[in-house]
């Protein structure tokens, strides 16, 4: 079965650091690695995608990927107040179909 | 443009009920999910539409769960009858790989499921 997993958090960063979250997977053949970002009661909104090992860097998100050792990581630089949400790790092979984790909750605190 | 929406927002009924949910995905994206979140655990995809075709339903439960989606645009999703372990939040997404050049699904912002 594929899982996806998750450090629960919440993660207490204060506003101007880079929060580090971080994903592992277990299928090896996964190809598509997604973060979603979640507030409460709202619907996951797509962040960021990564297909490659190495870095993929928008605005202050930095996703990161290591196939090798099966983990996928965000750093949010700058952290602020508005990033607090849970952050969703999403991994799919070829169908399309993401795995989800449980989601990491962050709290940036001024 | 309109996102997904969903509806109702919050539905509480009791064991053995039926219940309907009811998905509009963006207009125009063939591709439509439906996925369910029990608490406190992940979000687990149920199905998959390409326009009016089921293309995947390998996550749906059991046959209590029935799926539609009549020409191709709004699809339902009925509960009959309903347990407690029902109870979670059921998302729809839609996305049009064509025109995103990867399968970016778009959320609604789901409905909240109930069974007392």
């Amino acid at each position: 079965q594929k899982e996806v997993e998750q450090n629960s958090g919440p993660l207490s960063v204060p506003e101007g650091a880079i929060a580090s979250l971080n994903c592992t997977y277990s299928d090896r053949g996964s190809q598509s690695f997604f973060w979603y970002r979640q507030y409460s009661g709202k619907s996951p909104e797509l962040i960021m995608f990564i297909y490659s090992n190495g870095d993929k860097e928008d605005g202050r998100f930095t996703a990161q990927l290591n196939k090798a050792s099966q983990y996928v990581s965000l750093l949010i630089r700058d952290s602020q107040p508005s990033d607090s949400a849970t952050y969703l790790c999403a991994v799919s092979g070829g169908s399309y179909i993401p795995t989800f984790g449980r989601g990491t909750s962050l709290i940036v605190h001024p | 443009e309109a996102g997904v929406t969903q509806f109702p927002s919050h539905s509480v009924i009791e064991k053995g009920q039926t219940v309907t949910l009811r998905c509009d995905p963006i207009s125009g994206h063939d591709n439509l999910y439906w996925y369910r979140r029990v608490m406190g655990k992940e979000i687990k995809f149920l199905l998959h539409f390409v326009k009016e075709s089921k293309q995947d339903e390998s996550g749906m439960p059991n046959n209590r769960f029935l799926a539609e989606r009549t020409g191709g645009t709004y699809s339902t999703l009925k509960v009959q009858p309903a347990e407690l372990e029902d109870s979670g939040v059921y998302f729809c997404a839609s996305s049009d790989p064509v025109l995103a050049g990867i399968n970016e699904q778009f959320f609604g912002p789901g409905t909240r499921l109930t069974v007392l």
